[in-house]
């Protein structure tokens, strides 16, 4: 089974939806981020958050939210999507050396 | 403000040896990791300079250079599966914990 899980992989929604995706993980892993990928591009960090009670926002987190629920998932909401939030979407825990570990990305279209 | 630069492209021949440049500028820099990303993949760690100087992980190296915000990715014996994106990535804050990555360089690998 995958480390790091991410559900839907896969999202077209209508501009001004609310949506939310979510990240689990089974590594034990206090630290969790959620980043944006455009197409070419690298990737954006949008919120991270060092522990439950602990959320940051990162460089391009207008319109977006999270909710650190517990220790092992982070969701990342949108709560009215536009057409340029359509992007690839990561989730990534990171261990106490730093290295991050990623999921398999959700790929959603704002239409 | 923190930016990262890094080459958008480079080509070279499968078997050769291929240097990838990255210079940096943040502040509460912690150190420089490198992670792979094949296309319609996930990012995965590479690798992760924390002092100045050459870390070596098989066919690939890394080397940092704190006084020149300096650091490059080497990749010997180029084989046809290491095209991909690679990008740098720098940790920041206490701990390096927060890690802000760059645009990403695409490597292409000719037979």
């Amino acid at each position: 089974d995958a480390d790091v899980t991410q559900t839907p992989r896969n999202r077209i929604t209508k501009t001004g939806k609310r949506i939310m995706l979510e990240c689990s993980q089974t590594k034990g892993h206090d630290r969790m981020y959620w980043y944006r990928q455009d197409p070419g591009l690298g990737l954006q960090l949008i919120y991270y958050s060092f522990d439950v009670k602990d959320i940051n926002k990162g460089e391009i987190s207008d319109g977006y939210s999270v909710s650190r629920q517990a220790q092992a998932k982070f969701s990342l909401s949108l709560e009215s999507a536009i057409p340029n939030q359509t992007a690839l979407y990561f989730c990534a825990t990171s261990d106490p050396g730093g290295e991050q570990f990623f999921g398999p990305g959700t790929r959603l279209t704002v239409l | 403000g923190q930016s990262l630069e890094q080459p958008s492209e480079v080509t070279a021949v499968e078997g050769a040896i291929v240097q990838i440049n990255c210079t940096y500028q943040t502040s509460g820099f912690y150190g420089l990791s490198w992670y792979q990303q094949h296309d319609g993949g996930a990012p995965t760690f590479l690798s992760y300079n924390g002092l100045d100087g050459l870390e070596e992980t098989g066919r690939f190296s890394s080397f940092l250079s704190r006084s020149d915000s300096y650091g490059y990715l080497l990749l010997q014996e180029l084989q046809m599966k290491d095209s991909a994106s690679y990008f740098c990535a720098v940790r920041e804050g206490t701990g390096g914990f927060k890690t802000i990555f760059g645009a990403g360089t695409r490597l292409f690998v000719k037979a």
